[in-house]
């Protein structure tokens, strides 16, 4: 059974901070995908990284897909509060499959 | 844009009830999926379909029931109702089969269901 975790689980930070969420797994999957969940809405995509190493930026947030493939991290520089958010890490297993880690509950305080 | 609506949004049965979460989108989308939520276990696969009259089990099938006879439609039944199915329930759609790089991987999701069984 494939599974992810997510760390840390619940993260509060001060306006500005910057912070890191891992996403680790044992397996190796063919690529992996962020997103973002606000209270009482689903999950949003963020980002896609499917080449082992890849580094992709959007505006403040850093997406890196681990070299073998079995990891990735979420860079957040100068937090905001409209950041605060679950963040949910999810790996594709086959080709008709995604599986989603536990998340983590980042909370930015203005 | 309507995207992927789900029905109801919040329901309460009683333990040996049965109900159908609907879920529908009108993007066209081949894949749809449903996944359940519950605190510290994130997203789970109950069932999937990669298009119309093909279902197939995800990690969590047990007590739930789909069927796919239009692309734009995926309910999913529970035939008897029990405590541990206290969650909240999502539908997915994609494109194309999920994960992929570019727009065709992306999962949109619906608002959620939340359900209560006593």
């Amino acid at each position: 059974t494939q599974l992810l975790e997510q760390s840390p689980q619940f993260l509060s930070i001060q306006e500005g901070e910057n912070l890191t969420v891992y996403c680790n797994s044992s397996s190796v999957f063919s690529s992996l995908q962020w997103y973002r969940q606000e209270p009482g809405e689903g999950p949003v995509l963020l980002v896609t990284v499917v080449t082992g190493g890849e580094v992709k930026k959007l505006k403040r947030l850093t997406f890196q897909f681990g070299d073998a493939r079995k990891d990735s991290s979420l860079h957040i520089t100068a937090a905001q509060p409209g950041d605060t958010g679950l963040y949910l890490c999810a790996g594709k297993t086959s080709y008709d499959k995604v599986i989603f880690g536990p998340g983590t509950s980042l909370s930015v305080i203005p | 844009n309507a995207g992927v609506t789900q029905t109801p949004k919040f329901q309460v049965l009683k333990t040996g009830q049965s109900m159908t979460l609907q879920c529908a989108q009108d993007m066209n989308h081949e894949y749809m999926s449903w996944y359940r939520q519950d605190p510290g276990m994130g997203l789970r696969l109950i069932h999937y379909s990669v298009g119309a009259g093909i279902t197939d089990q995800g990690e969590v099938p047990n007590g739930y029931n789909v069927s796919r006879s239009t692309t734009e439609d995926f309910p999913l039944r529970l035939l008897s109702a029990a405590p541990s199915q206290t969650s909240v329930y999502f539908c997915a759609s994609s494109y194309s089969y999920p994960g992929l790089a570019g727009v065709g991987g992306e999962l949109f999701f619906g608002e959620g269901s939340r359900l209560t069984v006593l």
